[in-house]
This record gives structure tokens, sequence and C-alpha cells, in this order.
């Protein structure tokens, strides 16, 4: 597709539910990104893959987080049992490869609201 | 321990006001920095990458430099539409490590 894609763009749910964010990359991308941004803070690194691999996933905050990718292609970021600290946006990225030189591209977010 | 630190919080500036947004860092080897433009309820929207201290890159009316520990985005006359929050982001290894950003107001 033409940019980095992501839905939910908005989910509220209630404490205790899991939830799935989905992630559609820029085509032909092969690394992919997740990062957190809470209100009014920096965006929180949370694990990247390259193709279908996970090489750093040190930035899930517990194991209540997880995330995968199939096809080299859509990821999925699961939060299982959400708190109300998990409220925040989720932002996925992408980027031909994950070295330097290559520009990384953001999605619009998806905003999660945990009730 | 890899670490951006962006100055100020926050910025105020008049229509054609111009100003400098700041952006420090300590990193084991630059490999990239990076200058992101983020509007209200959207996605961070890549503006430059610097790798050398000493490169400067431009855009309108954006000029982004480097030095070995610090990075400046040069606002020259903004205008209203300026306004929004510039994230800096140093390469880490395989992802970026990000500021808390500069939220920048420009008003009419």
């Amino acid at each position: 597709g033409a940019g980095v894609s992501q839905s939910p763009s908005n989910k509220v749910t209630e404490k205790g539910k899991d939830v799935e964010l989905r992630c559609d990359p820029i085509s032909g991308h092969t690394a992919l990104y997740w990062y957190r941004q809470s209100l009014g803070q920096g965006l929180e690194f949370l694990i990247y893959f390259q193709g279908n691999s996970a090489p750093d996933k040190s930035g899930l905050p517990s194991d209540r987080f997880s995330a995968e990718r199939t096809g080299g292609s859509v990821s999925t970021l699961t939060i299982q049992r959400t708190q109300q600290e998990d409220s925040a946006v989720y932002l996925c990225a992408s980027s031909f490869i994950a070295e330097p030189g290559n520009t990384i591209y953001f999605g619009e977010g998806s905003w999660l609201t945990v009730v | 321990e890899d670490q951006v630190t962006q100055s100020p919080e926050a910025l105020r500036l008049q229509e054609g006001e111009s100003s400098s947004l700041n952006c420090s860092y300590t990193v084991s080897g630059l490999r990239g920095l990076f200058w992101y433009r983020q509007d209200p309820g959207k996605g961070p929207e890549f503006l430059f990458t610097l790798y050398s201290a000493g490169e400067e890159k431009e855009k309108e009316r954006l000029k982004a430099t480097l030095t070995k520990k610090e990075s400046f985005l040069h606002i020259t006359a903004p205008k209203p539409e300026d306004s929004a929050t510039y994230l800096c982001a140093v390469y880490n290894t395989d992802k970026l490590i990000f500021g808390t950003g500069t939220r920048l107001q420009v008003f009419p």
C-alpha cells in the first residue's frame, strides 16, 4: 500500500479484556516496528520484526504483550487482560530493512482506551 | 545507554519569528539522527536524516544541522501551519530511540 496502515484507529475496551491491533506495512518493507506513545510522552519502543523474526522484543512491558508477523507482511500486537495503564497510542512503522540509511515510516496509530 | 534530550519542551512563536529547536544525544556510534513532525492525532511524519557532524539538510522553512553532540532544527520565518510537535530520534543498532519532543505553536 501507499503507507503504513493500522486498524482499528480507535478502540475502547473494558479492563481485563484482550485486544488485537493490526499493522499492514508499506509494500516491500521487510522491517516492522511497534511503538507506544502515552499522553504527552515520547515514543517508547516495544518490538521490531525483520521478516517474520523478532530480533529485539526488549521493549515489551510485560508478558501480557505479544506480537507476531506472518508472511513477512501484516503484524498483530496482542494485549491480554488489559489494564488502564495500557491506554495509549500504539504506532506501527516500517522500513525497507532494519539497517541504517533506511527511512522508517509511521502509520497513524491505534488509539487504545481501557476503561 | 543511548539517550536523546530535546529542548525546549514547548515553544511559542509569532509568525515570522525564527528560532531553533535543540536535540542533544549520547549514543555509542551515531548511525543516523532523525527528525519527525507529529500533528495532533497523527503519526510522526519523516522530515530529515543526518549521519555525520557538519551535515545539513533543508526543506522549505526548516533546516536541520548536526554536530558530534547535538542537532538543531532551525525554523525560519515560521507560519501557523508549522505548529506541531517535532521529534528527534537516534538510530540504535536496529531501532530508533526518541526524545520527548518540542511542541511548537506559531501564532498569526
